[in-house]
């Protein structure tokens, strides 16, 4: 079956250290997103990706980094810098950029130890 | 101006009752209008989507309602079931930022058996 997989699906950040969160995706989709989901707040977009080695920021990059080194594959990393980091991340992917429906992975929780 | 503005924040209706969540926006740039739906734990799924210049779209028990001259959309789930209690959010694509998917902040909607 094609789809996303995120992992963790649970992950916990220590004061001063860098996490890393999975995405792949077996759509063949040329296009990745990476959002961040808060209790009672739609979703915000952090990264997309419209190809491989090429991505831009969103609304509230500050404070992550992405890479896109193979189609399949988009991880995030939510560095130090993010002071609030606790939040529900979810990745998606859509066929290309424009109107094309997004397929979300089910998400990794993020908490501060 | 970038933003879609969703209510109630919460519902409740009785089963075999009509749902009915209200979204507006004001930037004109905004041209298709997507409704996705989340279960808790998962990422959220495209349900429904309408263009601007469809007045009403209807697929099984959810319709969404359009009225490009007020900025507003609605959708209404007929006959709701305990199944449809989920979250969920409408959304509008911006075409004057890459396509760029600005969400509403969510309904969570319960349905009472």
């Amino acid at each position: 079956d094609g789809g996303i997989t995120q992992s963790p699906k649970y992950l916990f950040r220590k004061e001063g250290q860098n996490v890393t969160l999975s995405c792949e995706q077996n759509l063949n989709h040329d296009a990745m997103y990476w959002y961040r989901q808060d209790p009672g707040q739609g979703l915000r977009l952090i990264y997309y990706s419209q190809i491989v080695n090429d991505f831009q920021k969103g609304d509230i990059a500050e404070g992550y980094s992405v890479s896109r080194e193979k189609k399949e594959s988009f991880p995030l990393t939510v560095t130090s810098a993010q002071k609030n980091p606790t939040a529900f991340y979810l990745c998606a992917s859509s066929r290309d950029r424009g109107y094309q429906p997004q397929h979300f992975g089910d998400g990794t929780r993020l908490s501060i130890l | 101006q970038q933003q879609v503005k969703q209510s109630p924040q919460s519902l409740i209706v009785q089963k075999g009752g009509i749902s009915i969540i209200n979204c507006a926006y004001e930037n004109t740039a905004f041209d298709y209008f997507p409704w996705y739906q989340q279960f808790p734990g998962k990422g959220p799924a495209l349900l429904i989507a309408i263009r601007p210049d469809v007045s009403e779209k209807k697929e099984g028990r959810f319709t969404i309602s359009f009225n490009k001259s007020a900025k507003q959309f609605s959708l209404h789930i007929m006959d709701s079931q305990p199944g449809d209690s989920a979250t969920y959010f409408c959304a509008a694509y911006n075409m004057d930022s890459n396509y760029q998917l600005i969400w509403g902040a969510g309904t969570k909607l319960i349905i009472k058996p």
